[in-house]
């Protein structure tokens, strides 16, 4: 089955910095790369998607690229505000079936 | 109908005894996840329905668990005879295409 790892665990930006968190998968297979933000005591909620038939996909200061030969995908946020703290989840799947999350990043962005 | 709804959101019991969780879906999302998740970690696939099929069950499950969806409408986790290793916050999740909407979960603590 499929296996996704990420990187860093923590993450400490000042804001207005940018932060990136960098995912791995195993499944070649897997087709469909989401990322979610859950903040303390909520439900993770989607924020961005990539699929493997494109490179790289922005949405404002949020991004997220993906090298399939390597099997890599990364979140990039830029101009990070003391809003963007939260713990965030790379996840990998064939199809939006049987997603498959990373352990998380929790991203502390200090005023 | 405004998300995914879960209930009850806490439940304390002792080991031993046995717990239901329902999730509700959103009411045109076919196929539902079960997910655990315990501090710190992603979250953990257990299962998932296409309408009222289960097509998938984790290695990891014991015989413990059980999860219906009789409607394909809503569905039911059922544990029986907890252990104090089943404490952890249980998420369902629905989706019909693309990205998984999440409920706020229901925390299980056994005492």
């Amino acid at each position: 089955g499929e296996n996704v790892e990420q990187h860093p665990s923590t993450l400490s930006v000042q804001e207005g910095d940018s932060a990136v968190i960098k995912c791995t998968y195993s499944d070649s297979a897997s087709n469909y790369f989401p990322w979610y933000k859950q903040e303390l005591g909520k439900r993770p909620q989607l924020i961005i998607d990539i699929r493997s038939n494109v490179g790289e996909k922005k949405d404002q200061r949020i991004a997220v690229t993906l090298n399939k030969t390597a099997k890599h995908f990364s979140l990039h946020i830029t101009e990070t505000q003391p809003e963007d703290s939260a713990v965030y989840f790379c996840a990998a799947s064939y199809n939006n079936n049987d997603m498959r999350f990373g352990a998380g990043t929790r991203l502390t962005v200090k005023p | 109908d405004t998300g995914v709804s879960q209930n009850p959101r806490h439940k304390i019991t002792k080991r031993g005894q046995n717990v239901t969780f329902r999730c509700d879906p959103i009411s045109e999302h076919n196929r539902l996840y079960w997910y655990r998740q315990t501090l710190g970690q992603g979250p953990e696939f257990l299962t998932y329905f296409q309408n009222e099929a289960q097509l998938e069950k984790s290695r990891l499950l014991s015989d413990r668990f059980s999860a219906e969806r009789p409607k394909g409408s809503f569905s039911t986790l059922e544990i029986q005879r907890t252990e104090q290793g089943d404490s952890a916050m249980y998420l369902c999740a629905s989706t019909r295409r693309d990205g998984y909407t999440f409920g706020s979960g229901t925390r299980l603590t056994v005492v």
